[in-house]
Formats: structure tokens, sequence, C-alpha cells
């Protein structure tokens, strides 16, 4: 169990530049999830999916915000065209689905930093 | 929506001394679980403890136990024997079944100081 992994960790853009973020989940978790925490705040969550279906969205992904996890394991979050405002850390998390008592397990997060 | 609160936004206790965390939640659903999670700073959340909705016994894990007061909508999270590696923001959080389509709702977090 080598946990979730995320990279990179830390990534400063200029507005207007498009960024990626990549997660790799624990290896059995066939649910991911994407969360958004800026500085004083709890997670807010984004998105999740189970193996590749992409089941929920927020409304806080706008259009400019799209995930994907083409093969069911490692999971992308791309944000296009990027604001001031997307500066935060995007957690990405796993679970196992189908079982009563399946604790989420978090990565160490990607800070962006939109300049 | 489910909501969770978190009224105090730091805390701060002495080594080795007790302190209580709150935490509230607005439900309409019957079964659910609620969970603390730390996040130490610049570090990964990792989860406290869980609680399931249905178990009227309070969940404990060695230094940490809850006060689960469920017609309150209550959920705090007590630490006993506090140590200097407890310091981090802590995060009360809710979620439905694992059949639900509801993913982890979380607190804005409390920050807690452990003062040697």
């Amino acid at each position: 169990d080598t946990g979730v992994s995320q990279d990179p960790r830390h990534k400063i853009t200029k507005r207007g530049q498009n960024v990626t973020f990549r997660c790799d989940p624990i290896s059995e978790h066939n649910r991911l999830y994407w969360y958004r925490q800026t500085l004083g705040q709890g997670p807010e969550f984004l998105t999740y999916f189970q193996n590749e279906a992409q089941l929920e969205k927020s409304r806080l992904l706008s259009d400019r915000f799209s995930a994907e996890r083409p093969k069911g394991s490692f999971s992308t979050l791309e944000i296009q065209r990027t604001e001031q405002g997307d500066s935060a850390m995007y957690l990405c998390a796993s679970s196992r689905a189908g079982e009563r008592e399946n604790t989420i397990y978090f990565g160490e997060g990607s800070w962006l930093t939109v300049v | 929506a489910q909501t969770v609160t978190q009224s105090q936004p730091e805390m701060s206790v002495q080594e080795a001394e007790t302190v209580t965390l709150s935490c509230t939640y607005d439900t309409s659903e019957s079964d659910y679980y609620l969970f603390w999670y730390k996040q130490p700073p610049s570090r990964q959340m990792i989860l406290v403890i869980r609680q399931e909705a249905y178990k009227q016994q309070n969940a404990t894990e060695n230094r940490f136990s809850v006060n689960f007061q469920k017609a309150a909508k209550s959920f705090s999270l007590k630490i006993s024997d506090s140590q200097l590696g407890d310091a981090a923001m802590y995060f009360c959080a809710y979620r439905t079944l694992p059949s639900g389509n509801t993913p982890l709702v979380f607190g804005k977090g409390t920050r807690l100081s452990v003062i040697a």
C-alpha cells in the first residue's frame, strides 16, 4: 500500500495558462475523489469517479475544469485558462466502493498558485 | 443539503492535558458516518476516528474519543494526554452510506495548538 500519490506537489502558473494534476490512487481502490481546499477552509468536493465513470460533479467544477480517469486507475484534473481564484490545494482521495466501512484516504495535495 | 459546523476556529491545550473540539451537523438522513480528520501543516489529511450513526457506543482510538449525540446532531472529539504531535488542523466530516453518491462534507476546521 503506497498511499495516494499526487503530482506535481506545487505548481506556479501565470493567469490564463492551463495546468494538469495527476493522481494515482491506492491500487485496489475503485473510487477516486477530487477536492479543493483554500487557506483556512475545509476541503470542498469537486468530483468523483467509480472506476472510469465520473459519477458526480459539484457546481464548483466550472467549464474550465475537466477530470478524467480513462482506465479506471490514475486520474487527471485539468484547469484551463487559470484565474487567480483557482489558487488552492487540490486534494485527491480514494476508497473502495461496495463496502459499508470504506475509509477515504487522501493524498498530500497539489498546491496551485496562479500569478 | 448536509452541513457541518465547527464553531472553534482555534483551540490550544497544554501538553498532557485534555481538549475537546466541537462539531455539529445538519442532515435529514438517519444512517450516516461521521469522521474526524487531522491535517498537520503541509502534510496529508489522515483519519483520526470514525463513528457510524447507528452505533450508540462512542468510538475510541487510543487517546482520541468522541461524544456522539445523535438527537442533538453533535459530534465532539476529545484528545486526552495531548502531545506536541497533535498540533494540526482538525476537520469534522460527514457522509451518507457508502452506496450513496454523497461525498464527504467537511467543516471549516479547528486549528489546535499544543503548548509545551
